[in-house]
């Protein structure tokens, strides 16, 4: 079964300063996808960056990145020079290609609430 | 490139109604999700099809709940009789493949209450 854990509810951080956001997950499959994703208050789901288990270097997009570390199966996401419009519902979440039921499904953790002080 | 699309955006019906949720996946795209949304439950995977086959239903709630893709663009979410506590979020998402790297595109949901 693949489980992810995000054990910060909620965290806070001034506009212009980094942020880490914690995500572990479980998985007894080899080849997996990591993803984050963003839901402001709007509700829409926004992609926002993706680790493959097989990638050797963590993941870059623009502010984004991800802190891949996977001995420790951990995939922490790291916004840069926050902005106030990156106050937001931040979800990891895992596809795992193995056979059977959990074939390419998508399981989310609990979610961080992110909220970026002036 | 029109997103996934969902309708209605919103619903309000009466507890023993029936509701059917609409779900237009993006063109080419052949595995599709079902989720939902609720403050104590976060975001629980319904149901998934590929090449509109359900793979896995393990996550529909009971039998009041059905989903169909009568066709690889379109399906459809339907729950009846509805009670309140199916009151939530209703997501559609849809992905190229079903690969572990694919990401998938989410509808705008459909906020759903019964009262």
């Amino acid at each position: 079964a693949q489980k992810i854990t995000q054990t910060q509810p909620g965290m806070f951080v001034q506009e212009k300063e980094a942020v880490t956001l914690d995500c572990t997950y479980d998985t007894s499959d080899q080849s997996y996808g990591l993803f984050w994703y963003k839901q402001p208050s709007s509700g829409e789901m926004i992609f926002l960056i993706y680790q493959g288990s097989y990638d050797e270097q963590n993941a870059t997009e623009g502010r984004y990145s991800l802190n891949f570390q996977k001995a420790r199966k951990s995939a922490n996401l790291v916004i840069s020079a926050s902005q106030l419009g990156d106050s937001a519902m931040y979800f990891c979440a895992m596809r795992a290609n193995a056979g059977g039921t959990s074939y390419g499904k998508l399981t989310f953790g609990q979610g961080t609430i992110l909220t970026v002080h002036p | 490139d029109a997103g996934v699309i969902q309708s209605p955006r919103h619903e309000v019906t009466e507890m023993g109604q029936e509701v059917t949720l609409r779900c237009k996946l993006i063109s080419g795209h052949n595995s599709l999700f079902w989720y939902r949304q609720t403050m104590m439950r976060g975001l629980e995977l319904l149901i998934y099809f590929n090449n509109n086959v359900p793979i896995d239903d393990s996550g529909m709630p009971e039998d009041r709940f059905s989903a169909k893709m009568p066709n690889a663009s379109f399906s459809t979410l339907k729950i009846q009789p509805s009670e309140p506590r199916d009151s939530a979020v209703y997501f559609c998402a849809s992905s190229l493949t079903a690969g572990s790297n694919e990401k998938l595109f989410f509808g705008s949901g459909t906020q759903l209450s019964v009262l």
